[in-house]
């Protein structure tokens, strides 16, 4: 079946380290979103990309990094800029067309905590 | 700028009674709204969208909901509550002809069935 992986599930950082989080998807769509979801605050736009080697900031895109080097993978990184990089972050994606469409892929997410 | 409002973080209702979760959004022109929901540890899944025609959309696991231009809300409904449906409920939209740009999401509400 296809669908979005993310790895690992869960991921620990000392402070002032970067990280890097794994988005993959074999669903052959071409854009990917990157959302936080932090308890009372919903879910935030990171970065996106429509399509391979292009992305755009979203809306809290300080202190954050992506490549999209490849149409499946979206991977995003977690800089030591990023004042507050404790969360749950979750990897999206819409379908091609709005045919069929029922809404967003969502990967299962990664929960970064810093230590 | 695209916008949702959940006004309530925490909603509590008896087994067997309706439920009702609020959403009300802003969006420039015709909008494209979705209901999430997220169980614990699991990710976001698909529950329902309006796009146009009907008011009244019925989605998954029995909830529906109800559309309404004039109060620019969308708030989701169920006739008779279980306690499986206990989970955190997103509201998400984005304007109808705005290409693929990626969904803006409400700060989710948690919906607690009790026996």
């Amino acid at each position: 079946d296809g669908g979005i992986t993310q790895s690992p599930k869960y991921l620990f950082r000392k402070e002032g380290q970067n990280v890097t989080l794994s988005c993959e998807q074999n669903l052959n769509h071409d854009a990917m979103y990157w959302y936080r979801q932090d308890p009372g605050q919903g879910l935030r736009l990171i970065y996106y990309s429509q399509i391979v080697n292009d992305f755009q900031k979203g809306d809290i895109a300080e202190g954050y990094s992506v490549s999209r080097e490849k149409k499946e993978s979206f991977p995003l990184t977690v800089t030591s800029a990023q004042k507050n990089p404790t969360a749950f972050y979750v990897c999206a994606s819409p379908p091609l067309t709005r045919a069929g469409d029922y809404g967003y892929t969502f990967g299962s997410g990664t929960r970064l905590t810093v230590v | 700028a695209q916008s949702v409002a959940q006004p309530e973080d925490q909603v509590n209702v008896a087994e067997g009674n309706p439920l009702t979760v609020k959403c009300t959004y802003s969006v420039s022109g015709n909008p494209y709204l979705f209901w999430y929901v997220q169980y614990p540890n699991r990710g976001l899944q698909f529950l329902l969208k309006y796009i146009t025609g009907d008011n009244l959309v019925k989605g998954s696991y029995g909830f529906e909901a109800e559309f309404n231009k004039s109060q620019t809300s969308f708030h989701l409904k169920k006739p008779s509550a279980l306690v499986s449906d206990s989970a955190l409920y997103f509201c998400a939209v984005r304007a109808l002809n705005s290409g693929n740009t990626p969904l803006v999401f409400g700060k989710g509400t948690r919906l607690s069935v009790i026996a």
